[in-house]
């Protein structure tokens, strides 16, 4: 059964900062997808990664995949109080298409003043 | 149309009444999935349809729950005889087709069973 696990859970940082959230998962899988989600709203796709060494840059987000550690990153450039969000990775159970995604449990961000 | 549209937003009912929750998704997509996403926690995989076929149905927590989606656009989420324990949010998602696509998802039902 594929696990998806994100840290941190939880993340309060302070504007201009630097930050990384990781999702580790359990089994192979080449597709892995970004979403951010509001309070009270639905999700957002941000990026779609489909193979190793895989790189996506929007704005202050940065997303990477290393199939072979089965990990993806988050990075988060001089954030600003409009990241905060929860972000959710999910991961592709099946070969050849975007079906069964399985989502780890998202990392709660506040960005502060 | 532009996104994914849910109905109803919010149900509330009784404990051992049916519910029907719908989904209309973006226009031209083929592929439409089921969700449900309890309070802080990610969206958990329900059922898939790829046009009017249903291809996996492994998420549906037990035959109370069923789904169709009769002419390949609009699916009906139904669960008989709801417990409390199927309150939560129910999320329906589209994409343009089963492959390298994003998932574009609506708005949410919300279900509360008293």
């Amino acid at each position: 059964e594929l696990k998806v696990e994100q840290n941190p859970l939880f993340l309060s940082m302070q504007e201009g900062k630097n930050y990384t959230i990781y999702c580790n998962y359990s089994t192979t899988s080449d597709r892995l997808y970004w979403y951010r989600q509001d309070p009270g709203k639905s999700l957002e796709s941000l990026f779609v990664l489909l193979s190793n060494g895989a790189v996506k840059q929007e704005g202050r987000l940065m997303a990477s995949l290393d199939t072979k550690a089965r990990l993806s990153t988050l990075h988060i450039t001089a954030a600003v109080h409009d990241l905060s969000a929860t972000y959710f990775c999910a991961v592709d159970t099946t070969q050849g298409g975007s079906e069964k995604l399985v989502f780890g449990k998202g990392t709660k961000l506040t960005v502060n003043p | 149309g532009a996104g994914v549209s849910q109905s109803p937003r919010y149900k509330v009912t009784k404990r051992g009444q049916d519910v029907a929750l719908r989904c209309d998704p973006i226009s031209g997509h083929v592929s439409l999935y089921w969700y449900r996403q309890a309070l802080g926690q990610g969206p958990e995989f329900l059922t898939y349809f790829n046009y009017e076929a249903q291809q996996d149905k492994s998420g549906l927590p037990n035959d109370r729950f069923s789904a169709e989606r009769p002419e390949g656009s609009i699916s009906t989420l139904t669960i008989q005889r709801t417990e409390q324990r199927d309150s939560a949010m129910y999320r329906c998602a589209s994409s343009r087709y089963a492959g390298d696509q994003p998932q574009h998802f609506g708005d949410g039902t919300r279900l509360s069973i008293l």
